[in-house]
């Protein structure tokens, strides 16, 4: 079965560091991997996605992912942390890969952002 | 383009007692998905829709819960009766068809079951 391990409940860095959100999954099937924003009483909010191609994935706000199958992990980085970033993330995987839009999400990791 | 809407935004209510969440998706989104995120977790499938037909409804626990989508546009997911343990935000989000993944999610209904 499909599942989700974000380390970190909460992750805390200052203004300008690297921001590193560590998500490891477990997929019976090739997996499609997400990285998902959530700011107070808002809805998610897609930042990036890997389904098939370039391990290397691009998204929204200046950050990236990179699929690593051989460690089973899809971590999320941004090179330099803005205090709009402090929002909790979601790393979620597909369940039943890449024919039904059915996403399994992780617990989050609340990252905040020191001045 | 409007997001989806959902309401209302929040509801407490007492436990045995039921209510309703409803959701209006993105004109012309086929796919309508609703997730359950309880405090501290990650958003969990309730149950997902295709037009006005269930895709799977496996995690949707049907001696309290139910959900129907009329028309294939609004939807609506109702509890019946409520537990303590049903508390959490209860997310809408579509998606086109064929688009899988391209969710939008509305910003939720916060339920607290007292």
């Amino acid at each position: 079965a499909q599942s989700v391990t974000q380390l970190g409940s909460h992750v805390s860095v200052s203004e300008g560091a690297l921001v590193l959100l560590r998500c490891n999954y477990s997929s019976s099937v090739p997996p499609y991997l997400f990285w998902y924003v959530q700011y107070p009483n808002q809805g998610l909010q897609l930042l990036l996605k890997y389904t098939t191609g370039a391990t290397l994935v691009k998204g929204i706000n200046g950050f990236e992912a990179e699929f690593k199958k051989s460690e089973t992990s899809f971590h999320l980085t941004k090179p330099s942390a803005h205090m709009s970033d402090a929002a909790e993330y979601f790393c979620a995987v597909s369940r039943y890969g890449g024919s039904q839009g059915n996403l399994i999400f992780g617990k989050g990791t609340k990252l905040s952002v020191k001045p | 383009e409007a997001g989806v809407a959902q309401s209302p935004r929040y509801k407490i209510i007492e436990k045995r007692q039921s209510v309703a969440f409803w959701c209006n998706p993105i004109s012309g989104h086929a796919t309508l998905y609703w997730y359950q995120q309880i405090l501290g977790q990650g958003p969990k499938l309730l149950i997902q829709f295709q037009n006005n037909g269930v895709v799977d409804d496996s995690q949707l626990p049907k001696d309290r819960f139910s959900a129907e989508r009329l028309k294939g546009v609004d939807s609506t997911l109702k509890i019946q009766p409520a537990k303590l343990e049903d508390s959490a935000v209860y997310l809408c989000a579509s998606s086109l068809l064929g688009q899988n993944y391209g969710y939008t999610f509305g910003s939720g209904t916060r339920l607290t079951v007292v």
